[in-house]
């Protein structure tokens, strides 16, 4: 059973950078395929990006492209997200999630606990 | 993208109840329709994979069904673990997209 454990909470100004981490446990990372989801307070989660086999590239949101950048240790199982110019909006809950597949569907079985991103002035 | 509504968007009853969730695709998204549930201050927790599918543990009073654009997930006899939001995702097609969620309170 694959396990993901997140770093800790996040205090940031607006137009700074974030970067948080996963660290993947009972599986090795390159037998994994991490996404990322984001939940806004009282909102739904919302998909972000995270690695496709299909394409065998990791693969991002619109709404994300160019401001987010999803990367992995592969030497410390580790997979990592890093959020730039950021503004109030995105003050949220990142999860990592792993992606499972059966009959070439994609579902979010296994997922980190969460880290609070909070950009405020 | 695909838009995801899910009826209704709140919903009290009592434990023992029948209770089912519905959710609308914009498009036809064939099976690719997964369940989670939510409690507060958690992660998401995946319930039933591709439409019909119980996760591992999950118990047997959830069941899923639908296809295309509708589906609906069903609680036979509701437990007060059960009390939760809950979130149908679909992955046809990119951006995956969540519903917004269905918050089940207790009467």
């Amino acid at each position: 059973q694959v396990q993901l454990v997140q770093s800790g909470a996040e205090v940031k100004k607006p137009g700074a950078s974030v970067k948080v981490s996963c660290k993947v446990s009972g599986f090795s990372l390159t037998e994994v395929f991490i996404h990322w989801v984001r939940q806004a307070p009282g909102k739904g989660p919302e998909w972000m990006g995270g690695f496709d086999p299909a394409d065998g590239e990791t693969i991002y949101a619109q709404t994300f492209q160019g401001r987010v950048t999803m990367t992995e240790d592969t030497s410390t199982d580790t997979a990592y997200i890093e959020v730039s110019s950021l503004r109030s909006e995105d003050t949220a809950v990142y999860y990592c999630t792993n992606a499972d597949s059966w009959a070439h569907v994609y579902y979010f079985d296994a997922w980190g606990q969460g880290t609070l991103v909070t950009v405020s002035p | 993208d695909i838009l995801m509504t899910q009826s209704p968007s709140s919903l009290s009853a009592s434990v023992g109840d029948r209770v089912t969730i519905t959710c609308r695709a914009s498009q036809g998204i064939g099976n690719s329709l997964n369940w989670y549930q939510q409690k507060p201050g958690q992660a998401p927790k995946l319930l039933i994979y591709v439409v019909a599918n119980l996760q591992n543990d999950v118990p047997s009073r959830f069941s899923g069904g639908g296809s295309g654009t509708e589906f609906t997930l069903t609680i036979s006899s509701l437990q007060p673990e059960d009390f939760a939001t809950y979130y149908c995702q679909q992955s046809h097609s990119l951006p995956r997209t969540f519903g917004q969620g269905t918050r089940l309170e207790i009467k």
